[in-house]
């Protein structure tokens, strides 16, 4: 079974801080991976995908992936209160029969507390 | 530019019932995934329509049922429902062909979801 994990949570962290979120995944072959965000009652919302090893940066949010170790991490610099959400890591299933199958991790609450 | 849609936002029913969810992709998107999101979990993939047809399906029983109409569309059914089924169930939609923007294709943009209380 294919499965992606992320630390467990909750997270608290003074605002201005930075906030560092980590995920491993099990299935070797993935090739895509998403961050998304979830406000209480709301749906996910997408902050960032990253395929290639290495960071990727987006504003105050940087996404760090290691196929080696199958290993991806978001961090948030200068983490704001409207951060405060679940923090949902999600993998694209590999293979040639995947046609776009997202296995999450059960998410990360981050509470930025001011 | 209309965000991915679905109906109705809540929805209260009792064992046994059938229910048919709504869902409406995104402009220019003609893949439509569905998942479950049980309180405090992640979302579970439930299956997914490109064409008119079920492309690929998670781990759920066939109680769970779609349909994609040629407007890229979806509805979701589950027949005979149970206490357990009671949870947040996510459309998200995707670009099939690529975009211009390198990776866009397999990015799933998801709608506010169905909060489906089963009583």
């Amino acid at each position: 079974q294919k499965e992606v994990e992320q630390n467990s949570g909750p997270l608290s962290v003074p605002e201005g801080a930075i906030a560092s979120l980590n995920c491993t995944y099990s299935d070797r072959g993935s090739q895509s991976f998403f961050w998304y965000r979830q406000y209480s009652g709301k749906s996910p919302e997408l902050i960032m995908f990253i395929y290639s090893n290495g960071d990727k940066e987006d504003g105050r949010f940087t996404a760090q992936l290691n196929k080696a170790s199958q290993y991806v991490s978001l961090l948030i610099r200068d983490s704001q209160p409207s951060d405060s959400a679940t923090y949902l890591c999600a993998v694209k299933d590999a293979g040639g029969t995947s046609y776009g199958k997202l296995t999450f991790g059960q998410g990360t609450i981050l509470t930025v507390h001011p | 530019d209309a965000g991915v849609t679905q109906s109705p936002t809540h929805l209260i029913k009792t064992r046994g019932q059938q229910v048919t969810l709504r869902c409406s992709p995104k402009s220019g998107h003609d893949t439509v995934s569905w998942y479950q999101q049980a309180l405090g979990q992640g979302p579970q993939f439930i299956f997914q329509y490109y064409e008119e047809e079920e492309r690929q399906r998670g781990n759920f029983p066939d109680r769970f049922s779609g349909h994609q109409f040629p407007n890229y569309s979806s509805e979701l059914n589950v027949n005979a429902l149970l206490l357990g089924d009671s949870a947040l169930y996510l459309c998200a939609s995707s670009p099939l062909a690529p975009s211009s923007a390198s990776g866009r294709r397999e990015t799933q943009y998801f709608g506010p979801g169905t909060r489906l209380l089963v009583l």
